[in-house]
């Protein structure tokens, strides 16, 4: 099992500036993605976040808008970049271990852009 | 392309009913299936895992179900509680990935 930790859990930002979302997992894993939930609606993954190497992006998610790092296998940083209210969304960070297990997921972050 | 459909509408039902949850996907060939509650302002938690070679699963009053020739998973709730009242995710997942593509959930509210 693992314990996801992310900070903050919510922020109103004024559009334009950038927010970063921190995910810190309490045990190393392979496998860290980052989803986006959109009010009323289903979780859509944005990217897999690759340690030592960029992310793989889903398809409609680019670097330039969702850049995210990965320095070690506990940690993942999730930038949202040049805010507009229609990136007010829950962020969430999820984990997965090799295998038929299930997946973890961090408290989320929400977001509001004003 | 991959579609994953649930239920879009809410599910109202009596307590102590059973609930019943569809989850059909097209264009996928997924080894694994998995169920997720998700109660408002939290993350998803995981419920039940169906593989593809399994017709049934249990786990206390839940059950789900994986048929992959309709391409269709039912997940059952018997004896329905108040506290069941959440919204309910499918994802199935190829053998070779790791990531999880949801549906678009279902909501359950189970009235006193």
């Amino acid at each position: 099992s693992a314990v996801i930790s992310q900070k903050p859990s919510r922020d109103i930002c004024q559009r334009g500036t950038s927010l970063t979302i921190q995910c810190q997992v309490d045990s190393q894993v392979t496998m860290m993605f980052w989803y986006r939930q959109q009010p009323g609606q289903s979780l859509t993954l944005i990217a897999t976040a690759n340690q030592g190497s960029e992310a793989t992006y889903e398809s409609g998610f680019v670097i330039d808008k969702f850049p995210i790092s990965r320095p070690n296998l506990t940690f993942s940083t999730l930038t949202v970049s040049n805010m507009s209210p229609e990136d007010s969304s829950i962020y969430l960070c999820s984990v997965a271990f090799p295998g038929d297990t299930e997946a973890f997921f961090g408290q989320g972050t929400r977001l509001t852009v004003v | 392309s991959q579609k994953i459909e649930q239920n879009s509408e809410a599910l109202n039902i009596q307590e102590g009913k059973t609930a019943t949850l569809t989850c059909n996907y097209t264009n996928y060939s997924p080894a694994y299936l998995q169920w997720y509650r998700q109660d408002p302002g939290r993350g998803p938690v995981f419920l039940l895992l169906i593989r593809e070679n399994e017709k049934e699963k249990r786990k206390e009053r839940l059950k789900v179900t994986f048929d992959t020739t309709l391409k269709q998973s039912l997940f059952h709730i018997t004896a329905s509680q108040p506290a069941d009242s959440a919204t309910y995710l499918c994802a199935p997942r190829a053998d070779s990935s790791y990531k999880l593509i949801f549906g678009s959930g279902t909501r359950l509210l189970v009235r006193p």
